[in-house]
């Protein structure tokens, strides 16, 4: 069975950083293309970026308002998908989704879920 | 980046009504079109990938279509469960985005 479970969460003043963690089951993450997604308080989904599997070539995709900023990456021997944050706004606080899309183009596992939120 | 537009934002319905809900893109996009159903504090559900295609799960009484900048997703005999917000989403190159929103509401 395929599982997703973030964890990292937390409460950042600005100007700092986070690092989220997604720890994957049921497959392998190296094997898939894996993405965030984030919702702030009461909106809509907003997609964050994708890393694409190894076979795809293990590139990421950056959504505007977090290039630069929010960095994807993956660990192998831990079957864990990463969300580096730096330099966190007010506008960054939001739930955090970690996300997989396997064998479709679309995201058809999601986790549950790490709240972040950026306050002084 | 490639804008989706739904309309509209929210509606008001009854059990066993039919529901459309329609999303527009920015550019042409050929089918790559998904939608997701968000239930109150759940994670999203594909519902329809590809434009039409039905997800693994999902009751048939949902089915999506278009292609290019018009696409649609439809609820025939609206149940209790499908009250819900729904995304539709554009994975047409790199850059992927959701619609806003519609929010299916009880009237």
């Amino acid at each position: 069975e395929v599982q997703l479970v973030e964890s990292g969460g937390g409460l950042v003043k600005p100007g700092g950083s986070l690092r989220l963690s997604c720890a994957a089951s049921g497959f392998t993450v190296s094997d898939a293309s894996m993405a965030w997604v984030r919702q702030p308080p009461g909106k809509g989904l907003e997609w964050l970026g994708r890393i694409r599997s190894e076979a795809e070539g293990g590139t990421t995709d950056d959504a505007a308002p977090v290039k630069g900023r929010f960095i994807i990456s993956r660990d192998a021997s831990k079957n864990t998908l990463y969300l580096q944050m730096n330099s966190l706004k007010i506008e960054d606080t939001a739930l955090y989704y970690c996300a997989t899309m396997l064998h479709i183009r679309g995201v058809n596992y999601w986790g549950q879920g790490t709240q972040v939120t950026v306050s002084s | 980046d490639i804008q989706m537009t739904q309309s509209p934002s929210s509606l008001s319905a009854s059990v066993g009504d039919r529901v459309t809900i329609t999303c527009r893109a920015s550019q042409r996009i050929g089918t790559y079109l998904n939608w997701y159903q968000q239930r109150s504090g759940k994670a999203p559900r594909l519902l329809i990938f590809a434009a039409s295609n039905l997800q693994s799960g999902v009751p048939s009484r949902f089915s999506g279509g278009g292609s290019e900048t018009d696409f649609s997703l439809t609820i025939t005999r609206l149940q209790p469960e499908d009250f819900a917000t729904y995304f539709c989403q554009q994975t047409y190159g790199d850059s992927w985005t959701f619609g806003q929103g519609t929010k299916v509401e009880v009237k």
